[in-house]
């Protein structure tokens, strides 16, 4: 996890609430991540980052914005959280579309 | 198949022999793949990675053995220690395309 934080690391919320989620990394890479991990699910792509201001979205990324505007930030905002987003999400940064490197994630606990 | 969480399939192997786990992927144009560890409560670590132009790559204890004509990626670990109890996931990526990620295998080591 060296070099990738993630804030806050736990999280308990409503249904419909605004929720947002920081990655912070001091490895100035260029790509960032944002996945989700639930139970018989591989790790999947929620957004990603390939620079500043430049965002993508991944396989998941309906009820989830992203925003880049600093190389170290990238954060995740539930517009209005649902049950369904009850998750844990994890942060990644690279160089592209290999090898990846996590940071310790955040479990959301969406009531 | 592999799943996560409470299905997830399990390795159990007593310390100091030799643990092998399996990944079958699907797609035959993947051409490099990661095999990551992931602790209970922390994000993935990245361990070894390995191109489509090899069969074999070694680390650490660690030795990934690529079988593109049965599309089979497996990860054997030396003298296992109880450090190495942990659920281990592969990931591919297609050329051009995303990392997908499997759902892992949990391994236990016996002391």
């Amino acid at each position: 996890d060296a070099g990738i934080t993630q804030s806050p690391r736990h999280k308990v919320t409503e249904t419909g609430t605004p929720v947002t989620l920081r990655c912070h990394q001091t490895e100035n890479h260029r790509y960032m991540y944002w996945y989700r991990q639930d139970p018989g699910h591989g790790l999947r792509l929620i957004h990603y980052s390939y620079g500043v201001k430049d965002t993508d979205k991944g396989e998941v990324s309906d009820g989830y914005s992203v925003s880049r505007s600093k190389t170290e930030d990238f954060l995740l905002t539930l517009e209005s959280a649902t049950s369904s987003q009850t998750s844990v999400y994890f942060c990644a940064i690279g160089g592209g579309w290999e090898t990846q490197y996590f940071g310790p994630g955040t479990r959301l606990l969406v009531l | 198949g592999e799943s996560v969480g409470l299905h997830l399939p399990t390795l159990s192997v007593q310390e100091g022999d030799n643990s092998i786990i399996n990944c079958a992927y699907s797609n035959s144009a993947s051409d490099y793949f990661i095999w990551y560890k992931q602790e209970s409560g922390k994000g993935p670590q990245f361990i070894i990675d390995i191109r489509s132009n090899m069969d074999k790559r070694q680390g650490q204890r660690v030795t990934v053995l690529l079988n593109k004509t049965v599309k089979h990626l497996s990860l054997q670990i030396a003298a296992t220690q109880p450090g190495d109890s942990a659920v281990y996931f592969c990931a591919e990526k297609s050329s051009g395309d995303k990392l997908t990620f499997g759902t892992g295998t949990r391994l236990a080591v016996r002391p």
